[in-house]
């Protein structure tokens, strides 16, 4: 079994669209969780972090983490043709960690 | 833009033939990562600097492959006796790095564009 599970997709979406993209861990020692995003040909670049359960906010991006359940999602609201990319959930045991564990990816496509 | 960068951008070999690919971080950088992504999958961790020292090595990082990073710059990645498996787009990461508890701070890692290597 993978530490990191990421819900596969793909996703199509309208513009304007919520959509919740989602991952599960199974390594408590995990303690920084990030969400990254890749275009295509490109490497993956950081939205956002977060090490505490709860959300956090910024702009369209919500980062929810539930530490009980292992769990982890991005909730991207008012969705935009350049959100169309792969978007990537990593996690590390500390905030200067020397490898990142990676989920697979899920494709969101966002339609006109 | 003084970001990581990646040479080549693709390469295209026979098997069984050694290539090298470089990593140029950004310049303050003490921390660099080589990572490698196949189709569909999230890029899996294969080794780490601190300056010149080479201080963590995935079991994903076979006898075939070498990593360097001479004088704490610039890293080469080279792979000896190229195999169907080891196609694959090949990221390079950089960051600043500091041990301990960084209180909720984050040394984020940034992330090159990536060498693809195919192997015919």
């Amino acid at each position: 079994q993978k530490e990191v599970e990421q819900d596969p997709g793909p996703l199509s979406v309208p513009e304007g669209a919520i959509v919740s993209l989602n991952c599960t861990y199974s390594n408590s020692a995990f303690q920084y969780f990030m969400w990254y995003r890749q275009y295509s040909r490109k490497g993956p670049e950081l939205l956002m972090y977060t090490y505490s359960s709860g959300n956090k906010e910024d702009g369209r991006f919500t980062a929810q983490l539930n530490r009980a359940s292992q769990y982890i999602s991005l909730l991207i609201r008012d969705s935009k043709l350049s959100d169309s990319a792969t978007y990537l959930c990593a996690m590390s045991s500390s905030g200067s960690a020397r490898q990142l564990t990676f989920g697979s990816g899920t494709q969101l496509t966002v339609l006109p | 833009d003084t970001g990581v960068s990646q040479d080549p951008r693709h390469k295209i070999t026979k098997r069984g033939q050694n290539v090298t690919f470089r990593c140029d971080p950004i310049s303050e950088h003490n921390r660099l990562y080589w990572y490698r992504q196949t189709l569909g999958q999230g890029p899996e961790f294969l080794t780490y600097f601190q300056n010149e020292a080479q201080l963590e090595k995935s079991r994903l990082l076979s006898d075939r492959f070498s990593a360097e990073r001479p004088k704490g710059s610039f890293s080469t990645l080279e792979i000896q006796r190229t195999e169907q498996g080891d196609s694959a787009m090949y990221l390079c990461a950089s960051s600043l790095g500091e041990d301990g508890w960084a209180g909720g701070r984050i040394q984020p890692q940034h992330f090159g564009d990536g060498t693809r290597l195919s192997i015919l």
